[in-house]
């Protein structure tokens, strides 16, 4: 079965500037997820979706960061505009029926964003 | 809300040593326990997990943790190691209720050396 993917896998971009990201969870997995990883730290979670409604954009920021997933499968992810401190890796993460805790969450390779 | 504590931030070991990483979490709730790999230039990859059971959970490349709920701790082991075991590891904690998204320790590097 295929895996999580995501596009791109390297960006590189001026402050200021815009920038999606794109990722196609595994086929059938219901829930969604967009982590963000700062090098060195953890990932942190960014938001959730079920489906393609929203679960937890808590800790998403919202006077930048954006994120859709309209027909319940693809998912993007933008920053407009995007600040210094935005460089990271952006991970997507899927798993299966209404994000279970005992269900895997299966990773994306990522996407690494330099914000110069 | 949980939290997750990695104590160290690299752990060096030599080829065929034996190795711990260590990992405490914080949280009013029960709790479910995971521990994932990074490769480089990679995304995560599960290792093992704690649902429920027994407190001793085997995992993928020889991997092994152990739940401790009195000392609130998931500590992972393996007797011995490889120069392909060197990567990141992570470890999360998540609860059966409320949100479900996995909380993240900041990470231990494991560096094998030969």
């Amino acid at each position: 079965e295929a895996g999580v993917a995501q596009s791109p896998r390297y960006k590189i971009i001026e402050k200021r500037q815009s920038v999606a990201f794109w990722c196609n969870p595994i086929s059938g997995h219901a829930t969604l997820y967009w982590y963000q990883q700062i090098l060195g730290q953890g990932p942190k979670l960014l938001i959730q979706f079920q489906n393609n409604g929203v679960v937890d954009d808590s800790q998403l920021p919202k006077d930048r960061f954006s994120a859709e997933r309209l027909k319940g499968v693809d998912s993007t992810l933008k920053i407009q505009p995007a600040k210094l401190e935005d460089s990271a890796v952006y991970l997507c993460a899927s798993n299966l029926i209404g994000g279970l805790a005992g269900n895997e969450q299966f990773f994306g390779p990522g996407t690494r964003l330099t914000v110069l | 809300a949980q939290s997750v504590t990695q104590l160290d931030s690299q752990v060096p070991v030599f080829e065929e040593a034996p190795v711990e990483l260590r990992c405490n979490y914080s949280s009013s709730v029960s709790v479910y326990l995971f521990w994932y790999v990074q490769y480089p230039n990679q995304g995560l990859q599960l290792l093992l997990k704690y649902l429920s059971g027994s407190t001793l959970v085997k995992g993928i490349n020889g991997f092994e943790a152990e739940f401790n709920k009195s000392q609130t701790s998931f500590h992972l082991r393996k007797p011995s190691v490889h120069i392909s075991d060197t990567a990141e590891y992570f470890c999360a904690v998540t609860s059966d209720t409320g949100r479900r998204a996995l909380t993240f320790g900041s990470g231990t590097r494991l560096q094998v050396q030969p």
